[in-house]
């Protein structure tokens, strides 16, 4: 059965800073991986989809990287904002279009 | 475009009482989820459907739950009889197709609480 975990479960930064969120999952054989936000009271907002062939994906000051082979996953935000605050949830793709999620790591920028 | 819809947004209800949840996936998607957020438990697939049909209803912890798609723009997640411990958020979710490199394009979810 896969298993998500991401590390650290909650996160402070001041704004301006770059900062790594670290997504594991325990089987190598994914499909796809998924980085989601949270924010309160929300739904989730796809960030980026890495496919299992793919190393990294990009978008605006985000960076996903994808190491399928010692199932490891990070998103990298640079020069993080008062409105990056919320969680960020990492979802695998193991295959019939299910997913299973990490819990999330909420993070706090502070302005 | 209307993303995914669901309703109601809250919901709070007396144990005993039947709650039905509703979804309206992106028009053109062929794929539905039913997920359940609880803070023990984080993000978990309670069923998903495709092409209207039932696919994987695993992850449905008891009977007490039901989930139809009638059509392609509608589906319902039944609990019959609610308890407390069916409080959580309640997320539906649609992608483009079966093809597994879709990505999911969730609700704003249906806040649940059972007294």
């Amino acid at each position: 059965k896969q298993e998500v975990t991401q590390i650290p479960a909650a996160l402070s930064v001041p704004e301006g800073e770059n900062l790594v969120l670290n997504c594991s999952f325990t089987d190598s054989a994914i499909y796809n991986l998924q980085w989601f936000r949270q924010d309160p009271g929300k739904g989730l907002t796809s960030l980026l989809l890495i496919q299992s062939s793919q190393r990294e994906q990009t978008s605006g000051r985000l960076n996903a990287s994808l190491d399928k082979s010692s199932g490891r996953s990070t998103l990298y935000i640079a020069a993080s904002q008062p409105g990056d605050s919320a969680t960020y949830l990492c979802a695998v793709n193991s295959g019939y279009s299910t997913l299973t999620f990490g819990k999330g790591t909420m993070l706090l920028v502070s302005p | 475009d209307a993303g995914v819809i669901q309703s109601p947004r809250h919901e709070v209800t007396e144990m005993g009482q039947e709650v039905t949840l509703r979804c309206k996936p992106i028009s053109g998607h062929n794929s539905l989820f039913w997920y359940r957020q609880t803070m023990m438990r984080g993000l978990e697939l309670l069923i998903y459907f495709n092409n209207n049909v039932p696919i994987d209803d695993s992850g449905m912890p008891e009977d007490r739950f039901s989930a139809k798609m009638p059509n392609a723009s509608f589906s319902t997640l039944k609990i019959q009889p609610s308890e407390p411990r069916d409080s959580a958020v309640y997320f539906c979710a649609s992608s483009l197709a079966s093809h597994s490199n879709q990505p999911q394009h969730f609700g704003d979810g249906t806040r649940l609480s059972i007294l």
